[in-house]
C-alpha cells in the first residue's frame, strides 16, 4: 500500500531556474493539496486540485507558482525563475474525499535556491 | 491575530516529566481540530483528533475548549522518543487544514 510520493526529495537550483515538484497521491485518491512550510514556520496551503481541475489555489502566489493534476500522472508544482525566498519544503498530501480534513502527507519535497 | 497561535518553545523537560502544549484559534466556525507531529526534516503526521468531551490516547490527552477557541496537549510520563514538533491543526469545512507554526520539544536523559 503505497503511500503519497514526492519526488524528488531533495532540488537544487540557482536563482532564475525553474523547479518542477511531483507528487503521485495515494491509490484511489483523486484530489491533492500542496502546502509549503519556509525555515521555522508552519505549513501554509498553497493550492487544492482534483483530476483536471483547480479547485482552490487562494494561497499560491500570483506570479511564477503553478499547479496541475492532469488525468494520467503526478500532480505537478511548477515554479518558474525561482527566488531565494522559495527556498522551502514543499509537501502534497491526498485525500480520497472532497474537501477532507483526512489528508495524508507525503514525505515533501526540499527545494534549495542558490 | 493568526488563525492558529501556538507557543514556539522550544520545551525541554527530562524523561518522565508531564509537559502541555496550548494552542488558540481565531475563526470561531472551525469544526475540527487535530493535533500533528513533526519530526525534523519530515512530513507531519497526524497525532490524534481532538473532541470537545475531551480524549485520550495512552500517554496523550487532547482538550477542546470551544467557547475559548482553546486546545490542549497534555504528554505525560515523556520518552527521548517523543521529542519533535507538535503543530496544532484547525479545520473549518471547505477550507484547506490550518496550522500552527509547531512548539518543538526536547526529552532530555
Amino acid at each position: 500500500n503505497a503511500g503519497v510520493m514526492q519526488n524528488p526529495r531533495h532540488l537544487v537550483r540557482r536563482r532564475g531556474q525553474e523547479a518542477r515538484l511531483r507528487c503521485s497521491p495515494m491509490k484511489g485518491h483523486s484530489h491533492v493539496y500542496w502546502y509549503r512550510q519556509l525555515p521555522e514556520e508552519g505549513l501554509k496551503f498553497m493550492v487544492y486540485l482534483q483530476k483536471e481541475n483547480i479547485i482552490d489555489e487562494s494561497g499560491m502566489p500570483k506570479e511564477r507558482f503553478s499547479a496541475e493534476f492532469p488525468k494520467e500522472g503526478p500532480s505537478i508544482l511548477r515554479i518558474q525563475q525561482v527566488v531565494r525566498g522559495d527556498s522551502a519544503a514543499y509537501f502534497c498530501a491526498s485525500s480520497p474525499l472532497a474537501d477532507s480534513y483526512e489528508q495524508y502527507f507525503g514525505p515533501g519535497t526540499r527545494l534549495t535556491v542558490t | 491575530r493568526k488563525e492558529v497561535e501556538q507557543d514556539p518553545g522550544p520545551f525541554n523537560v527530562p524523561e518522565g516529566a508531564t509537559v502541555a502544549f496550548n494552542c488558540t484559534y481565531s475563526n470561531s466556525a472551525s469544526q475540527s481540530f487535530f493535533w500533528y507531529r513533526q519530526d525534523c526534516r519530515k512530513e507531519p503526521k497526524l497525532l490524534m483528533s481532538v473532541y470537545s468531551s475531551g480524549n485520550e490516547d495512552g500517554r496523550f490527552t487532547a482538550q477542546l475548549n470551544r467557547a475559548s477557541q482553546y486546545i490542549s496537549l497534555l504528554i505525560r510520563d515523556s520518552k527521548l522518543s517523543d521529542s519533535a514538533t507538535y503543530l496544532c491543526v484547525v479545520y473549518s469545512g471547505n477550507t484547506p487544514l490550518v496550522f500552527g507554526k509547531g512548539t518543538r520539544l526536547s526529552v532530555i536523559a
